[in-house]
């Protein structure tokens, strides 16, 4: 079954300091993978996705990705942290058929501190 | 332009009440989906219309009920809520098929529903 680990359920991170954010998925096929984040009692805005290609994949707001087939994961990353960007953090995987759900992990908050 | 749009922004409802949530979007995506999402926790999925047809419902319970009256527009109405069912809903949508790239789901802002 199709399923979405984030290990860390909370992270504080002084602003300015690097980030790095866990994704383990678990998919029989190659994965469509995503991150989303979220700001309080807003939607979720896309940060970046993968799907073939450069396993390193970039996206806004200053954030990348690493895909590691051999481990399963897709970590985020932002090299130095701005206090704008404490929010929540959900990868997600999507199946490889239009229209479908987007299978999430439960999320990880991140704090920053200055 | 990935803009979902979504009205009201809060709703607070009686258990006897009807009342209506609406999501547009004009992007030219044939999928969308409604997301339930309480708080704390990842947004779980309720319904999806594939080119205006329902495709996809999560064992939803009838007092929720979608409607796409056309590509651009979903609603979902609702009645005789249950205090259980306050929450954030968000509407998503996607082109609705896969091309050089994945289909990628896009949000809204979300309505924050409150049953009292």
């Amino acid at each position: 079954a199709q399923s979405v680990t984030q290990p860390d359920i909370h992270i504080t991170v002084s602003e300015g300091a690097s980030l790095e954010l866990r994704c383990n998925y678990s998919y029989g096929a190659t994965p469509y993978l995503f991150w989303y984040v979220q700001s309080p009692g807003q939607g979720l805005q896309l940060l970046l996705k993968y799907f073939s290609g450069d396993t390193l994949v970039q996206g806004i707001k200053g954030f990348e990705a690493e895909f590691k087939r051999s481990q399963s994961s897709f970590n985020l990353r932002k090299p130095s942290v701005h206090w704008s960007d404490a929010a929540e953090y959900f990868c997600a995987v999507g199946a490889n058929q239009a229209g479908t759900a987007l299978i999430f992990g439960k999320g990880t908050t991140l704090s920053v501190s200055s | 332009d990935t803009e979902v749009t979504q009205t009201p922004k809060h709703l607070v409802m009686g258990m006897t009440n009807k009342k209506s949530l609406k999501c547009e979007q004009h992007m030219g995506h044939r999928a969308m989906y409604w997301y339930k999402q309480k708080a704390k926790k990842p947004p779980e999925l309720m319904f999806v219309y594939s080119y205006e047809k329902l495709s996809i419902n999560e064992s939803v319970p009838s007092r929720f009920s979608p409607e796409c009256p056309n590509s651009s527009l979903l609603n979902l109405h609702l009645h005789a809520l249950q205090p259980e069912d306050s929450a954030l809903y968000l509407c998503a949508s996607s082109q609705g098929y896969d091309r050089v790239e994945p289909d990628t789901q896009y949000f809204g802002p979300g309505t924050r529903l409150t049953v009292l």
